[in-house]
């Protein structure tokens, strides 16, 4: 599983409040996604990063913010979070050699009231 | 703009059946196509990943097949069983970081 962990993995907040997604991994990896996925849209990628304090935006990068101060560790922030940001979100790393094999975490589910 | 497709949505197939999951993308220039199985609520797991310089890449009952020319790539399941049962994504890799993915097929094998 590429030793990815995801935290929290259900949260509940309310609109406004700023929120923190972990992403974890434990094998070095270079490469972190961010990806939200949601019915209708499959997944779609929000950031991502290329190594410590080195990120760039995806797709859907607007309203996020992301942070990557160690290897093991990818944040995604939503400042100010808002309804159409409840969705279930998905760290993801590429996997060692030049396949850009994807690997995903379990997911985080975000409700937004 | 790079769009990935998947036919159809759903299928409900019976024990044993051979069948076939069609994916298609607008871009050929793509980098490599991966195919995923994600259960409900669960993260997803990758399948095969077919590089763009390969036409096909095989694991166990799994078969999966790349056409860049005409922008499509198949998954075969031979042998179908009830725990094959899950949603399947394929995903279009473009310029090493932008991956496309479908909407999914939802499979359905029925005992």
């Amino acid at each position: 599983d590429a030793g990815i962990t995801q935290s929290p993995r259900h949260k509940v907040t309310e609109t406004g409040t700023p929120v923190t997604l972990r992403c974890h991994q434990t094998e070095n990896h270079r490469y972190m996604y961010w990806y939200r996925q949601d019915p209708g849209h499959g997944l779609r990628l929000i950031h991502y990063s290329y190594g410590v304090k080195d990120t760039d935006k995806g797709e859907v990068s607007d309203g996020y913010s992301v942070s990557r101060s160690k290897t093991e560790d990818f944040l995604l922030t939503l400042e100010s979070a808002t309804s159409s940001q409840t969705s279930v979100y998905f760290c993801a790393i590429r996997g060692f050699g030049d396949t850009g094999e994807l690997f995903f975490g379990e997911g985080s589910r975000l409700t937004v009231l | 703009k790079q769009e990935v497709t998947q036919i159809p949505a759903a299928l409900s197939v019976p024990e044993g059946e051979n069948l076939v999951l069609n994916c298609s993308f607008t871009d050929s220039a793509i980098y490599n196509l991966q195919w995923f199985r994600q259960d409900p609520g669960k993260g997803l797991t990758s399948l095969l990943l077919i590089q763009s310089s390969q036409r096909e890449q095989t694991s166990g009952r799994l078969n999966a097949s790349l056409d860049k020319s005409s922008g499509r790539s198949t998954l075969y399941i031979a042998a179908s069983q009830p725990g094959d049962s899950a949603t399947y994504l394929c995903a279009a890799t473009y310029n090493n970081n932008d991956m496309r993915f479908g909407a999914g097929t939802r499979l359905t094998v029925k005992p």
